[in-house]
């Protein structure tokens, strides 16, 4: 069965800081990779995804992802966050030719000091 | 468009009783899902749909029922509610395969005493 590991479980950053979130998945096939973030009190919304072409996608609010298959990751990066990023962030992946399922992260929680 | 709605948002229950946690979607959308949130340990899917008349198990199935009777609606029930069942129920859908884009709802709080 697939898996997804983010190792980082809580993140503290100053604003303008850059961030990278670890993402890794144990399946070696073909792979939808998706990123979420669930703001304080709200559902989850579709950051990014990634389902073929170019390696490093761009999603919402200046939030990019770069799949690495070789090293079976899809890394969240922003350059400079904001206090406005505070947020748990998830990482979910699907196999293709498996059941089709999404599997999620555990999460990390980003906390922004202003 | 509403999107996925679920009600109700918040709900305390007492061990034993029963509920049904509604979630209705207005996109058409042929494939619906159910996950519960827990601190550490993200969404954990619980049951699924890919169409009106069809639903199947996730990971973690045990205490609860699904139907789909229109493509519309997808209740989720309790069926004797347990402390171990206190989570955060989303409920989402998705257009096109089971591993697509998934459109979330805002949530069901339950809390089982």
């Amino acid at each position: 069965a697939q898996s997804v590991s983010q190792h980082n479980h809580h993140v503290i950053l100053s604003e303008a800081a850059s961030l990278e979130l670890g993402c890794n998945y144990s399946y070696g096939g073909t792979v939808n990779l998706f990123w979420y973030v669930q703001y304080p009190g709200q559902h989850l919304q579709l950051l990014l995804k990634y389902f073929s072409g170019d390696p490093l996608v761009k999603g919402i609010k200046g939030f990019e992802a770069e799949f690495i298959k070789s090293k079976f990751s899809f890394n969240l990066r922003k350059p400079s966050v904001q206090w406005s990023d505070t947020a748990e962030y998830f990482c979910a992946v699907n196999d293709l030719f498996g059941n089709e399922k999404l599997t999620f992260g555990t999460g990390t929680r980003l906390t922004i000091i202003p | 468009n509403a999107g996925v709605t679920q009600t109700p948002k918040f709900q305390v229950l007492k061990t034993g009783q029963s509920m049904t946690l509604q979630c209705a979607q207005d996109m058409n959308h042929e494939y619906m899902s159910w996950y519960r949130q827990d601190p550490g340990m993200g969404l954990r899917l619980i049951h699924y749909s890919v169409g009106a008349g069809i639903t199947d198990q996730g990971e973690v199935p045990n205490g609860y029922n699904v139907s789909r009777s229109t493509t519309e609606d997808f209740p989720l029930r309790l069926l004797s509610a347990a402390p171990s069942q206190t989570s955060v129920y989303f409920c989402a859908s998705t257009l096109g395969s089971l591993g697509g884009e998934q459109y979330f709802g805002p949530g069901t709080r339950l809390t089982v005493t």
